[in-house]
């Protein structure tokens, strides 16, 4: 169980193109999603938080206009990079959060990743 | 301001050589403490949850336990299949939400 699963793995696209990474939670209802990006050898950088229905909630920094977050329903939430730049190649994870149930916690699954390439 | 120190960066063990990697933590109150471990390219896999001072958690040669200020990811007579970076994570009381703090992750190698 606790399955996320991320559409593309890899992408390639022009400068000035847009992207759009979907996650989607296949066997349970994600209450919220995050967004992460990570560099070579470096810790999982969050960059915005999305709820079922509401606006993303973005961290500092993070250009919200540049990363269009959609979370439209319960097991889906897209990322769309608008006019990407090189420097904007990167590894994009999602996560979708479930309740552990018990204790007061929510547990965080991982999608397996997009590779974005801009040239 | 949540803070995740997660130590030593790098380990190199031979195979079946245990030992441990230490996740330290500052959290205004702990929701819960997660493990994980990334392969590279892939996105972190769920290891465990740790929730309160004293518990611990076994998934084949990896223990986890819990004091109220730090973790151990224990690695039994490890193999060459467990290298990987682990990475420690905290979820605070006062946050809203489901929100992880992450530590910068320690990359485990076994050698045959």
């Amino acid at each position: 169980g606790a399955v996320v699963s991320q559409h593309p793995s890899r992408v390639i696209c022009k400068s000035g193109t847009s992207v759009k990474i979907e996650c989607r939670s296949l066997d349970f209802q994600a209450t919220t999603m995050f967004w992460y990006r990570q560099f070579p050898k470096q810790s999982l950088m969050l960059m915005a938080t999305s709820n079922e229905g509401s606006k993303a909630t973005y961290e500092q920094g993070v250009e919200k206009d540049k990363f269009l977050i959609n979370h439209a329903s319960l097991t889906l939430s897209t990322l769309t990079v608008t006019s990407a730049h090189p420097e904007d190649s990167s590894f994009y994870i999602c996560s979708a959060s479930a309740w552990a149930g018990g204790w007061v916690a929510y547990e965080q699954y991982f999608g397996p990743g997009t590779r974005l390439t801009v040239t | 301001e949540d803070q995740v120190t997660q130590s030593p960066e790098a380990l190199r063990l031979q195979e079946g050589e245990s030992s441990s990697l230490n996740c330290s933590y500052t959290v205004s109150g702990l929701r819960g403490l997660f493990w994980y471990r990334q392969d590279p390219g892939k996105g972190p896999e769920f290891l465990f949850t740790l929730y309160s001072a004293g518990e611990e958690k076994e998934k084949e040669r990896l223990k986890a336990t819990l004091t109220k200020k730090e973790s151990f990811l224990h690695i039994t007579a490890p193999k060459p299949e467990d290298s990987a970076t682990y990475l420690c994570a905290v979820q605070d009381q006062e946050t809203s939400g489901s929100r992880l703090t992450f530590g910068e992750g320690t990359q485990l190698t076994v050698n045959p």
